[in-house]
């Protein structure tokens, strides 16, 4: 088992819905990430938590709201999507944002995401 | 822009032969580089790395070899086996910005 799961594993949402993401690390790390993998696209950067403090949000529209309650879990939620928004949502998470820099990144599985 | 590229989507290479993978970047500022691998419904997982001060890192079947004059890294698995066929993402990070910056990634398939 990855240690990084992800739920629900695929979502098909109107535009007027709202409905989140979850995410969950068994590593004990303390830096979790969402990104996005659009087709054709590279990994994009959403956000960044560190210890449960939000660190970087790359320019991520509003309608994509993160939620981190604790080290363990990350939250993305949605509402108002646009089907330009369909696309891979992957979570990660490292040891802390040093481990990311150098190596050792865990990833999800990711929620494929279709908006209608 | 991007500043990882990954210009080949696909490779094919029959099993036993070397596959090698590139990727160029732009940014001068990277001073780390990592390889991941993903296969279909799963997340990437890390494969390997290398530091700017080095230019060659052995991992098994895998290594990967650095440029940096020419801003440009290759990874070579030898041999191919089957189950080397993924995606390969190739990332960059710098020390101050600690993100890993990805490519699109190329797709691998290894032929029996």
């Amino acid at each position: 088992e990855t240690g990084v799961t992800q739920t629900p594993r695929h979502l098909v949402m109107g535009m007027t819905n709202k409905k989140s993401l979850k995410c969950e690390q068994h590593l004990g790390h303390n830096a979790m990430y969402w990104y996005k993998q659009s087709a054709k696209k590279p990994l994009e950067l959403m956000f960044v938590y560190n210890f449960k403090e939000q660190t970087e949000n790359n320019s991520v529209p509003s309608r994509f709201s993160p939620e981190c309650p604790n080290s363990s879990h990350l939250f993305l939620h949605l509402h108002t999507l646009q089907p330009e928004d369909s696309a891979l949502y992957l979570c990660a998470s490292s040891q802390d944002l040093l481990a990311a820099f150098q190596e050792t990144q865990y990833f999800g599985p990711g929620t494929r995401l279709l908006v209608l | 822009d991007q500043q990882v590229k990954q210009n080949s989507p696909s490779l094919s290479v029959q099993e036993g032969r070397i596959s090698i993978l590139n990727c160029d970047y732009t940014n001068s500022m990277f001073d780390y580089f990592l390889w991941y691998k993903k296969y279909p419904a799963e997340g990437p997982t890390f494969l390997i790395s290398i530091s700017s001060i080095k230019d060659k890192n052995e991992d098994g079947r895998f290594t990967v070899f650095l440029n940096k004059s020419a801003k440009h890294l290759s990874l070579h698995i030898v041999p191919s086996q089957p189950g080397d066929s993924a995606v390969y993402f190739c990332a960059a990070s710098e020390g101050g910005s600690y993100i890993p910056t990805f490519g699109r990634g190329t797709s691998l398939i290894v032929h029996p």
